[in-house]
């Protein structure tokens, strides 16, 4: 199985709303890791999770909380968004967290925020 | 600022013609990556090249690397129509191995 899966495909929410992300592989990879991309943009990083512990976190706004409940899973974790948060989020995992590793992509989470 | 760019910005070719995309970044690197990715979805792993490598081919990719020139071009031969994505080349930094930052892509349209 060489597919990270990636739920909700959709996402429209409020600025006062909570909602989460959630990102699965079992491809045994120990590195997972959380993109944003605006529309015609390239991929930007926002956080590293490596053997289950947060090794990055690219001075993203506390309003985005991970969350790595196993080496499985990334969650991610959105409370009090601005409509400029309002991309295509995706999830990625690689055998660990080197860039000497491919990295597979989920198909992403498309999120608007009114 | 940006690790890699990418030239053309778009690039539009008839099916059966070769494509060739451009990659220039900054500061030194350990691996680059290309990855394409299709409208408003995931990206996929094309080609990873180590910085002591030169070329290297895949099917119908043939990626270069140039460390003295901080470059790298993807070529894609006999393009199909299957082939119009946006591509992207990912550098790391060889002082920070995590890290990978994409380029502003290149996006190729392959007309039938």
């Amino acid at each position: 199985d060489t597919e990270v899966t990636q739920t909700p495909k959709h996402l429209v929410m409020g600025m006062t709303n909570k909602k989460s992300l959630k990102c699965e592989q079992h491809m045994g990879h120990r590195a997972m890791y959380w993109y944003k991309q605006k529309a015609k943009k390239p991929p930007e990083l926002m956080f590293v999770y490596s053997y289950e512990k947060l090794s990055i976190n690219e001075s993203v706004p506390s309003r985005f909380s991970p969350e790595c409940p196993n080496s499985s899973l990334l969650n991610l974790h959105l409370h009090a968004l601005q409509p400029e948060d309002s991309a295509l989020y995706l999830c990625a995992s690689s055998q660990s967290g080197t860039s000497y590793y491919e990295q597979f992509f989920g198909p992403g989470t498309r999120l608007t925020v009114l | 600022s940006q690790q890699g760019e990418e030239d053309p910005q778009a690039l539009s070719i008839q099916e059966g013609e070769n494509a060739t995309m451009n990659c220039s970044y900054k500061t030194s690197i350990n691996n680059l990556q290309w990855y394409r990715q299709n409208s408003g979805r995931g990206l996929v792993h094309l080609i990873l090249i180590r910085s002591n490598e030169r070329e290297k081919h895949s099917g119908r990719l043939r990626v270069t690397l140039d460390t003295s020139k901080k470059s790298s071009s993807l070529l894609i031969t006999a393009s199909r129509a299957a082939d119009t994505a946006s591509y992207f080349c990912a550098t790391d930094k060889e002082t920070s191995g995590s890290r990978l930052t994409f380029g502003e892509g290149t996006q190729l349209t392959v007309n039938p």
